[in-house]
């Protein structure tokens, strides 16, 4: 079974201030999807970025990237030039590829409260 | 496009009773996953349907039930309430075809569930 382990419960930085977001999974797959879902205080989950595992290249969403190391099995997220509204838990999240319409199924870490101070 | 809704936003019920929540997913989205939202769990996957047929189910106990309409709609049922199944529930929808893009779930903002 796929596990998702996001070692920071809270980090705090100062508007306009780059942060970085941990996260470590175990799989035995070889391909698989990867996320980070942002949850702000209205609790709609909204997804940051994405990446897929066969890609070696690492994902970008304007302020947002992600350093994804495959060998190490892990996929951390940067937020650069933090905003207020970035304030948010930030979960990260695994997913088996759906090959022929598999079920899905998104496994999540524990999530990192990040808040962003003026 | 409306996103997915989820109907009651809040819901307070005793011990022993039974509740249904109900999703409307994003139009043209055939799958709808449901999860269990705690602070001592995290997030948790319930069951996942597809054209009216549950493809997947999580670790749950048998009082969690669910299903899905033909016009992808989905309920999800919680018989004999216990103290613990106090959560956000959160429905997702998705295309449900094949690669990254057609795979994103789009979430609801949740049904508060308070056992009393």
């Amino acid at each position: 079974a796929q596990t998702v382990t996001q070692s920071q419960p809270e980090m705090s930085v100062q508007e306009a201030e780059t942060v970085t977001l941990s996260c470590t999974y175990d799989t035995s797959e070889n391909n698989y999807y990867l996320f980070w879902y942002k949850q702000p205080p209205s609790r709609q989950m909204i997804l940051v970025i994405r990446q897929e595992a066969y890609k070696q290249q690492n994902a970008t969403e304007n302020r947002f990237s992600v350093n994804f190391q495959k060998a190490a099995k892990s996929f951390s997220l940067k937020i650069s030039d933090s905003q207020l509204g970035d304030t948010a838990m930030y979960f990260c999240a695994f997913m088996k590829p759906i090959v022929i319409q598999g079920a899905q199924k998104l496994v999540f870490g524990q999530g990192t409260r990040l808040t962003i101070n003026p | 496009k409306a996103g997915v809704t989820q109907t009651p936003r809040y819901l307070i019920k005793t011990r022993g009773q039974q509740v249904t929540l109900s999703c409307s997913p994003i139009s043209g989205h055939r799958s709808v996953s449901w999860y269990q939202q705690t602070p001592g769990q995290g997030l948790q996957f319930l069951f996942e349907y597809f054209s009216e047929t549950q493809r997947n189910k999580g670790n749950f106990p048998g009082r969690f039930s669910g299903r899905q309409f033909s016009n992808s709609r989905s309920e999800m049922n919680v018989s004999t309430l216990e103290l613990g199944d106090s959560a956000l529930y959160l429905c997702a929808s998705s295309l449900d075809g094949t690669g990254i893009l057609n795979t994103e779930a789009f979430f609801g903002q949740g049904t508060r569930l308070t056992v009393v």
